[in-house]
């Protein structure tokens, strides 16, 4: 199983800040024919289901504000929202889509400061 | 728009079974696999499963933690999913989601999902 390792647990953050949420997961998740990275972040908001914010590591989904961005390829992996607003304190999770099963990481709550 | 609706939770015993319903709409279903995950209160998503479309043999994969209790299917014909869910566990206790993909190739990630029903297993 590919195991995906979240960092940090929670973090708190000012309104306006970046915050920045790492994920590792145990084997490469790097499709080398496609060149694409099978990963892929989730937004949980109280009381709601998740929400698909970003794919393929680094494509936003329609909608989704350009605060948040993707990066990293392999193993390494980062969501970056760059200017933190009130509505986006939520439980992010990375999921790898690259193998069966497809684990998620055990989330990151983002707080306001 | 693609709508989820999934239903069937309830309480029920430990040892007991319960079958969830996923209904679907906004989307060709038939041409889409099916995802199950699940979270526990206060915990985070737990993948339970998927069932492939029929262009893929409509086969399906398990989480080690419920695979030989839980079985998928699906009725293309209404556009509903299933998950029957035979000796329960304590454990077993999530919110259980209906999930699918806007990528016919992508079949395990979770593009699209239902608000959930609330499965509690208990004496």
């Amino acid at each position: 199983d590919i195991v995906m390792t979240q960092s940090p647990d929670s973090l708190a953050v000012s309104l306006g800040e970046r915050a920045t949420i790492n994920c590792k997961s145990s084997q490469s998740v790097l499709h080398t024919s496609s060149n694409e990275n099978y990963l892929a972040w989730y937004q949980q908001k109280p009381g709601q289901p998740p929400k698909l914010l970003i794919n393929w590591a680094s494509t936003r989904e329609s909608g989704v504000p350009d605060r948040f961005s993707g990066s990293g390829s392999g193993t390494d992996f980062t969501l970056t929202i760059s200017s933190l607003q009130a509505e986006d304190v939520a439980v992010y999770y990375c999921q790898q889509y690259y193998g069966i099963p497809p684990l998620f990481g055990g989330g990151t709550r983002v707080e306001i400061k | 728009e693609v709508q989820l609706v999934e239903s069937g939770g309830g309480l029920v015993q430990p040892g007991r079974s319960l079958r969830l319903s996923c209904t679907a709409s906004g989307f060709t279903f038939g041409e889409y696999a099916l995802t199950w995950v699940r979270q526990a209160p206060g915990k985070g998503l737990e993948w339970v499963g998927f069932i492939r479309s029929k262009a893929y043999g409509v086969t399906a994969e398990y989480a080690a933690s419920v695979k030989g209790r839980f079985t998928m299917s699906r009725d293309d014909s209404k556009s509903i999913a299933y998950l029957q869910m035979n000796s329960l566990k304590t454990e077993d206790t999530a919110l259980y989601y209906c999930t699918t993909s806007k990528e016919i190739v992508v079949v395990t990630r979770s593009d699209y999902w239902g608000q959930g029903t609330l499965v509690t297993v208990s004496s």
